[in-house]
């Protein structure tokens, strides 16, 4: 238990479907990521948020969008996605926004498995 | 961006020790972690070194890092079955204030 949940953990949808991940963090961190996992792929940065606020989106599509509410919860609402949107969708949080600093070490939360038919 | 490399695959025998190697491009990298990945998990954080150190101990896990070279390892001693998974190398590039991952080495451990 690294202190993140996400739910759901699987999640099978057509691509006209509507959905969202949660993801929860219990640590009291104060930044939070996405991350897309895809089989023989490098883990991709989508999104990242500090203090509720995004700092970053690594050039990702409309169809994903995200939403902090609060620092304790991240959520990605997905909509009209393609088959190659099919991945691991991991969550992960850190103390601050990653500075270089051991301290900011991201603890990653188990993933939402996504299969888009 | 940085380039993290890992090669994708290492089998190793129970009680041997597994060596699972990771080279980087960005030579600002600032702290560099291993992270393994079970089967249905997430990522858990095994350990990290900062660019300034040479090699770090932790029990079973010993890291060493090559700055020159910019190769990172991950040695682990007494390799057990509970030990097959995937290991990540990931390189905290300041430039880009972002954490950039390899595709990952599935370690397998045969009885």
């Amino acid at each position: 238990e690294t202190g993140v949940t996400q739910t759901p953990r699987h999640l099978v949808m057509g691509m006209t479907n509507k959905k969202s991940l949660k993801c929860e963090q219990h640590l009291g961190h104060n930044a939070m990521y996405w991350y897309k996992q895809s089989a023989k792929k490098p883990l991709e940065l989508m999104f990242v948020y500090s203090l509720e606020e995004r700092v970053e989106n690594n050039s990702v599509p409309s169809r994903f969008s995200p939403e902090c509410p609060n620092s304790s919860h991240l959520f990605l609402h997905l909509h009209t996605l393609q088959p190659e949107d099919s991945a691991l969708y991991l969550c992960a949080s850190s103390q601050d926004l990653a500075g270089g600093r051991g301290t900011d070490t991201q603890y990653f939360g188990p993933g939402t498995r996504l299969t888009v038919l | 961006g940085e380039d993290v490399e890992q090669s994708l695959f290492l089998s190793v025998r129970e009680g041997d020790s597994s060596v699972i190697n990771c080279t980087y491009t960005d030579s600002s990298s600032t702290y560099l972690y291993w992270y393994k990945q079970e089967p249905g998990a997430g990522l858990q954080l095994l350990t990290y070194i900062f660019s300034n150190m040479d090699m770090k101990q932790d029990q079973r896990l010993t890291v060493l890092l090559n700055k020159k070279d910019k190769h990172l390892s991950l040695r682990i001693a007494d390799t057990q079955t509970g030990d097959s998974a995937i290991y990540f190398c990931a390189v905290y590039q300041t430039g880009a204030n972002n954490l950039f991952f390899g595709t990952g080495t599935r370690l397998t451990v045969i009885p």
